[in-house]
């Protein structure tokens, strides 16, 4: 079975600087990838990045940057300059060939002025 | 273009009763999945159509809950005889179809069982 783990329930960040949120996965496939979405508080949840299991590079979109470390099973987001529009809660997820997505239980995210 | 839209946004019923709620996918996107969503909590899977077929509906719960994509575009979860701990968001999604593609999901409806 597959498992995400969000430890940080909570996390607080200075505008304008970056912030990690950290993210550990469980799971016996070889082929899988990893995902990270926002969910701001209208409930919609907004795709972020997309790391697959077989990349060798880190994923970067924009001001978003995936740590990916296999050996760890870890899987982190970075958020770099962070802005007032950032806070909101994120998810961790990750699907396999079931194409289902497992997420974690999420962290929210305070960007303080 | 037009990203997945769900209706109602909002839904109350009172125990006991039958809901349908909708999901319209992004055009050319051919699986569509459904999650539920607690509060205070991530999604959790519920089903997955390739197509017009449920490739996967190992998340639903029990046989109240049930879901069809007759086309192969619009989807309906129906859930018969509803329960307090039926309340949640219930999120859909939708993808290209094809491996490990990213879901783009729509804004929910907030479910709410008196």
């Amino acid at each position: 079975a597959q498992k995400i783990t969000q430890t940080q329930p909570g996390m607080f960040v200075q505008e304008k600087e970056a912030v990690t949120l950290d993210c550990t996965y469980d799971t016996s496939d070889q082929s899988y990838g990893l995902f990270w979405y926002k969910q701001p508080s209208s409930g919609e949840m907004i795709f972020l990045i997309y790391q697959g299991s077989y990349d060798e590079q880190n994923a970067t979109e924009g001001r978003y940057s995936l740590n990916f470390q296999k050996a760890r099973k870890s899987a982190n987001l970075v958020i770099s300059a962070s802005q007032l529009g950032d806070s909101a809660m994120y998810f961790c997820a990750m699907d396999r060939s079931a194409r289902q997505l497992t997420f974690g239980s999420g962290t929210q995210l305070t960007v303080l002025p | 273009g037009a990203g997945v839209s769900q209706t109602p946004s909002n839904k109350v019923t009172e125990k006991g009763k039958y809901v349908e709620l909708r999901c319209d996918p992004i055009s050319g996107h051919t699986a569509l999945y459904w999650y539920r969503q607690s509060l205070g909590q991530g999604p959790e899977f519920l089903i997955y159509f390739q197509g017009t077929g449920a490739a996967d509906d190992s998340g639903l719960p029990n046989d109240r809950f049930f879901a069809v994509r007759p086309e192969g575009s619009v989807s309906t979860l129906k859930i018969q005889r509803t329960e307090r701990g039926d309340s949640a968001v219930y999120l859909c999604a939708s993808s290209l179809g094809t491996a490990t593609d990213t879901q783009y999901f729509g804004p929910g409806t907030r479910l709410t069982v008196l």
